[in-house]
């Protein structure tokens, strides 16, 4: 069974810090691209960033609201994907959410890139 | 970025109708189109992606159609779990964009 569960999320000062954890179990994280999205209180989705598989160098890409502040990270060996926020303001307080991409392997097309599992979410407020 | 707008941003139906929920992507996105229920306080669920193609298993009662920019998410006779929010995302192209969500409610 796929089970995504996020942890690391708090209370945290404007212009603070913050990682986030995404624990993987039940498929190989390794082969497949990994993202986050964010929803604020009462708000609607925002996809916040995606890193590419092994097979693609690892490579990233961010919205532009995070682009410059937010880095997301893997580490295969441990099941683990991560989000390290910096800069944080209050605009970022929202429930982060990590999803699995579909494809896996070196070829992932635009048609097979679509969520497929999603994790339960951890809370982030940024509040002075 | 590509824009996704569903409409309506919110329904009242009763249990047993049959409702569809509309979502149009300012440029064309192919069939690159997915569609996620979110029960309040949940996680987002996969239902379909490929605009048109279920989730592993979601139920046959719904369904989904379009391609290009307009898109349809239909749930062919609503039951008492089905009331959520439903949300339309284009893989297209980055940034990856979201709808601004339907909430179905009980009437």
């Amino acid at each position: 069974e796929v089970r995504l569960v996020e942890s690391g999320g708090g209370l945290v000062q404007p212009g603070g810090s913050l990682r986030l954890s995404c624990a993987a179990s039940g498929f190989t994280l390794s082969d497949h691209y990994m993202d986050w999205v964010r929803q604020a209180p009462g708000k609607g989705l925002e996809w916040v960033g995606r890193i590419r598989n092994k097979a693609n160098s690892d490579t990233t890409e961010y919205a532009a609201s995070v682009k410059g502040r937010f880095t997301i990270s893997r580490d295969d060996s441990k099941n683990s994907l991560y989000l390290q926020m910096n800069s944080l303001t209050t605009e970022d307080t929202a429930v982060y959410f990590c999803a699995r991409v579909y494809c896996s392997g070196s070829n992932c097309p635009w048609g097979k890139a679509y969520f497929d599992y999603w994790g339960q979410g951890t809370l982030v407020t940024v509040s002075s | 970025d590509i824009q996704m707008t569903q409409s309506p941003s919110s329904l009242s139906a009763s249990v047993g109708d049959r409702v569809t929920i509309t979502c149009r992507a300012s440029q064309g996105i192919s069939n690159y189109l997915a569609w996620f229920q979110q029960k309040p306080g949940a996680a987002p669920k996969s239902l379909i992606y490929g605009a048109s193609s279920l989730q592993s298993g979601v139920p046959s009662k719904f369904s989904g159609s379009g391609s290009g920019t307009d898109f349809t998410l239909t749930i062919s006779s609503l039951q008492p779990e089905d009331f959520a929010t439903y949300y339309c995302q284009q893989y297209n192209s980055y940034p990856l964009t979201f709808g601004g969500g339907t909430k179905v409610e009980i009437k």
